[in-house]
């Protein structure tokens, strides 16, 4: 089983701040995705990263893979409470499988 | 064309008995993956079926519990002589089988023993 670590594991800010979530670890994933999940629902996929370095943007949310396919970064600009929820990064391995991270819970306080 | 549907959506089970969690994949997928999830925790990785096949089994306890995905009909997560300590929301999620995977999750089964 691979082992991505998320931090940090809570994170509560105040509406039109910015965050960075980080997802990291030691295994190499042919791809990286992140998902957003919320209560009493299953996740759901935001973005899949593929290429070492590979950043993407989704309205204000910035994706980057690392340059060793090993960690990522979810960067949200003016974060708004319709952002809160449990984001979650998975990494796909080379067999297809799927590993999820250990999450991140991010409170937006209006 | 449905999403991925799992059913129930509550269980509740005493200690000993079985618990069946069923899960359909969306039309035309072939690859099942189940995951474990404990309150404000991440999805742990149980198995991952293809059609009539386990690929990956290694998330899975060794004993009571087993998964299949038959040619025919919804993907089976058992649970024989639940324990307190099974009571967990399961997920399942469903993807093409082709290069690129794209996973569509259930809403979840949330177990509860009792």
């Amino acid at each position: 089983t691979q082992l991505l670590e998320q931090s940090p594991q809570f994170l509560s800010i105040q509406e039109g701040e910015n965050l960075t979530v980080y997802c990291n670890s030691s295994s190499v994933f042919s791809s990286l995705q992140w998902y957003r999940q919320e209560p009493g629902e299953g996740p759901v996929l935001l973005v899949t990263v593929v290429t070492g370095g590979e950043v993407k943007k989704l309205k204000r949310l910035t994706f980057q893979f690392g340059d060793a396919r090993k960690d990522s970064s979810l960067h949200i600009t003016a974060a708004q409470p319709g952002d809160t929820g449990l984001y979650l990064c998975a990494g796909v391995t080379g067999a297809n499988n799927l590993f999820f991270g250990t999450g991140t819970r991010l409170t937006v306080i209006p | 064309n449905a999403g991925v549907m799992q059913n129930p959506r509550h269980l509740v089970r005493r200690r000993g008995q079985e618990a069946r969690l069923r899960c359909s994949p969306m039309k035309g997928h072939s690859h099942v993956y189940w995951y474990r999830q404990l309150p404000e925790e991440g999805l742990k990785f149980m198995v991952y079926l293809q059609k009539e096949n386990i690929i990956d089994e290694s998330g899975m306890p060794k004993e009571r519990f087993s998964a299949e995905f038959p040619k025919e009909g919804p993907s089976i997560l058992r649970i024989q002589q639940v324990v307190r300590g099974d009571s967990a929301a399961y997920f399942c999620a469903s993807s093409p089988s082709r290069t690129g995977l794209e996973a569509f999750f259930g809403q979840g089964t949330r177990l509860t023993v009792v």
